[in-house]
């Protein structure tokens, strides 16, 4: 079954620290891995996507890895901001016709001063 | 527009009754994606279509939910007889085929 998990489920640090969420994932056949930020009554907003190929994808102070390998993915965010305050969802495209995507169930993090 | 619009932004529906809810792509985008996202949780697939065919509804979790997008382009999501368990938030999202998608807000929908 394709699956993607995501720990920890929620995570509070304190404003200028650094912290790395983790995905793992079940989805076979593997096209693309996507970190989205997710504000508090938006929608998601992509902040990277990775490929087979890729094993690591700056954007800032968001950098996320890919291994392919043992089907995880991080996403190390640096220097954290008030506005980091959000959901992180890993989310898995299936290769097939049109861009079949699995989402993760998200890890909310919140940014302390 | 600039971005996915979706309407209503909130929408309370008695137990029983009948909802729509709309999607407004951004333009000349081929995919459009609908998802439910009940609290706490990550997005779940129901639909998807590619211009106006609908070509996956196998995320769809009972027949009385319905989704259309008849010229290609704008798209509405209809529940019929609402219940409880359908309080969640819809998620329409938009791309060119095969790239990022975009997403809307959503509509937050509440059932009493």
């Amino acid at each position: 079954k394709n699956q993607v998990e995501q720990s920890p489920q929620s995570l509070i640090i304190l404003e200028g620290k650094n912290c790395t969420l983790q995905c793992n994932y079940t989805v076979s056949p593997f096209s693309n891995l996507r970190w989205y930020k997710q504000d508090t009554g938006r929608g998601p907003v992509s902040l990277t996507i990775m490929t087979f190929s890729e094993n690591t994808k700056s954007n800032g102070r968001y950098t996320a890895t890919l291994d392919a390998d043992t089907k995880q993915s991080s996403l190390h965010i640096t220097a954290s901001q008030l506005s980091d305050s959000a959901s992180y969802i890993c989310v898995v495209s299936v290769k097939t016709s049109y861009d079949k995507v699995i989402f993760g169930p998200g890890t909310s993090l919140s940014v302390i001063p | 527009g600039a971005g996915v619009s979706q309407s209503p932004r909130y929408k309370v529906a008695k137990r029983g009754q009948d909802v729509a809810l709309r999607c407004d792509p951004i333009s000349g985008h081929v995919s459009l994606f609908w998802y439910q996202q009940a609290l706490g949780q990550g997005p779940e697939f129901l639909t998807y279509f590619q211009n106006e065919a609908q070509l996956d509804k196998s995320g769809l979790p009972s027949d009385r939910f319905f989704a259309e997008r008849p010229e290609g382009s704008v798209s509405t999501l209809k529940i019929q007889r609402t219940q409880q368990e359908d309080s969640a938030v819809y998620l329409c999202a938009s791309s060119f085929t095969n790239t990022e998608a975009f997403f809307g807000q959503g509509t937050r929908l509440t059932v009493v």
